[in-house]
């Protein structure tokens, strides 16, 4: 199975700030990977798919980049409804697999 | 409007069995790939299986793999699971998700809002 480490768990940042989340998995994935996010008692929502891909909606501060192994998540200026967490997951082959998440605080 | 509605959690006993379903309205069912993705309270998210288009194949992560079985019926736009034997270690909220179409890949574009099982004694 892939294993999908994610870092760091947590982080705590300002109005404004660039904030970059990593993603790396085990084993090469190419682009199949995708970016969620999850605010308390709400199921997750798509960010970001096939590593780089904006979904429909979401807003342009957003973006990732990566392929094989090695991704990242950045937020460009974050905003207070940006708190949450945020889960990578391979898409590349089952069983899939998330990231353990990583909780996003605002100053 | 685009929506998924899971029904069927509860409370069971370790060992019983319980019966989630999944009804997809305001897309075409029948064209899209669907899992099951959980979350223990307090905890990740975790992908539990997935199924094909026709239902032709199944897949299952290795925690559930014969215990559970995932089935769908594009003619009534339902999914379902079927979750046997189940452990303690089983509680969580269950999702109900579709495959996304913007890609070649198993991501989830859309969410259920979940249905809790709670296996205790």
């Amino acid at each position: 199975d892939i294993q999908v480490t994610q870092s760091p768990s947590s982080v705590s940042a300002s109005v404004g700030d660039r904030v970059t989340i990593t993603c790396r998995a085990s084993q090469g994935v190419s682009r199949w990977l995708a970016w969620y996010q999850q605010k308390p008692g709400k199921a997750p929502k798509v960010l970001i798919y096939a590593a780089s891909n904006l979904q429909s909606g979401v807003p342009s501060r957003f973006s990732g980049s990566g392929s094989g192994t090695d991704f990242t998540l950045t937020i460009s200026s974050l905003q207070p409804e940006d708190s949450a967490t945020y889960y990578c997951q391979q898409a590349d082959s089952f069983p899939l697999t998330f990231g353990g998440g990583t909780k996003v605080e605002i100053k | 409007e685009v929506l998924l509605l899971e029904s069927g959690g509860g409370l069971v006993q370790p060992g019983g069995s319980l019966r989630l379903s999944c009804a997809a309205s305001g897309f075409t069912f029948a064209t899209y790939a669907m899992s099951w993705v959980r979350q223990a309270p307090g905890k990740g998210l975790e992908w539990v299986s997935g199924i094909s288009i026709s239902g032709g194949n199944t897949y299952y992560a290795d925690s559930v793999k014969g215990r559970f079985t995932i089935s769908r019926d594009n003619s009534k736009n339902t999914l379902d699971m079927q979750m046997n034997s189940l452990r303690v270690e089983d509680t969580a909220v269950y999702y109900c998700a579709k495959r996304g179409s913007g890609s070649n890949s198993w991501y989830v574009d859309l969410w259920g809002r979940g249905t809790l099982v709670t296996v205790s004694s």
